[in-house]
């Protein structure tokens, strides 16, 4: 079983529409929880983290973690069709040795449409 | 500008015919990692490094070497590629904190 889990999709929205993303996780060692976007032929791009539990939010995004759950989202408001992406977690335990192994989704894609 | 840079971009070659992928970063970060991106499977490490000289295994190292000799660069070597290597391939180079993990543009890879 892997470590994060995350559906892969698509999930195809109208154009302002809320966009709901998450992803679960295994290991309770993990602090660090990232989303990143990646556009096609593209390589994925750091949007925002969180660390621990909380929410965080940026613009037209927040992220939540919910750690007693093993449970973190990405909402983005007011969707546009630039959002259209695939859109990847990733999770980290914060000591030294890991942040050279990112824990992954498997990335979900979405489609915005106007 | 923090760059990742992988050269070539994309690469049609042929079994068994030695091959380097290289990486850069500007950013002057300690850890540097290699995946592949396969439908379906998503992200999967194939090597990382934490510093110079310092390197280990990803989830799936099985075909290819890695080396860091200069802390800018990471080159990704397959010194016989089989199919089985066709993917899209990213670099990512990391400062040891959830604010400055960066990724290369890829490198398509055909192995006929």
């Amino acid at each position: 079983q892997k470590e994060v889990e995350q559906d892969p999709g698509p999930l195809s929205v109208p154009e302002g529409a809320i966009v709901s993303l998450n992803c679960t996780y295994s290991n309770s060692a993990f602090q660090y929880f990232m989303w990143y976007r990646q556009y096609s032929r593209k390589g994925p791009e750091l949007l925002m983290y969180t660390y621990s539990s909380g929410n965080k939010e940026d613009g037209r995004f927040t992220a939540q973690v919910d750690k007693s759950s093993k449970y973190i989202s990405l909402f983005i408001r007011d969707s546009q069709p630039s959002d259209s992406a695939t859109y990847l977690c990733a999770m980290s335990a914060g000591t030294t040795d890991s942040w050279g192994k990112l824990q992954f989704g498997a990335g979900t894609q979405v489609v915005v449409t106007p | 500008e923090a760059q990742v840079t992988q050269n070539p971009r994309y690469l049609i070659t042929v079994t068994g015919k030695k091959l380097t992928v290289t990486c850069s970063q500007n950013m002057n970060h300690e850890y540097m990692s290699w995946y592949r991106q396969d439908p379906g499977l998503g992200l999967r490490q194939i090597y990382y490094s934490m510093n110079v000289e310092v390197t280990d295994k990803g989830d799936v190292p099985e075909g290819y070497k890695v080396s860091r000799k200069e802390k800018r660069n990471f080159p990704l070597i397959l010194e016989s590629p089989s199919p089985n290597q066709t993917s899209l391939y990213f670099c990512a180079s990391s400062g040891g904190n959830a604010d400055t993990q960066y990724f290369g543009p890829g490198t398509r890879l055909t192995v006929l």
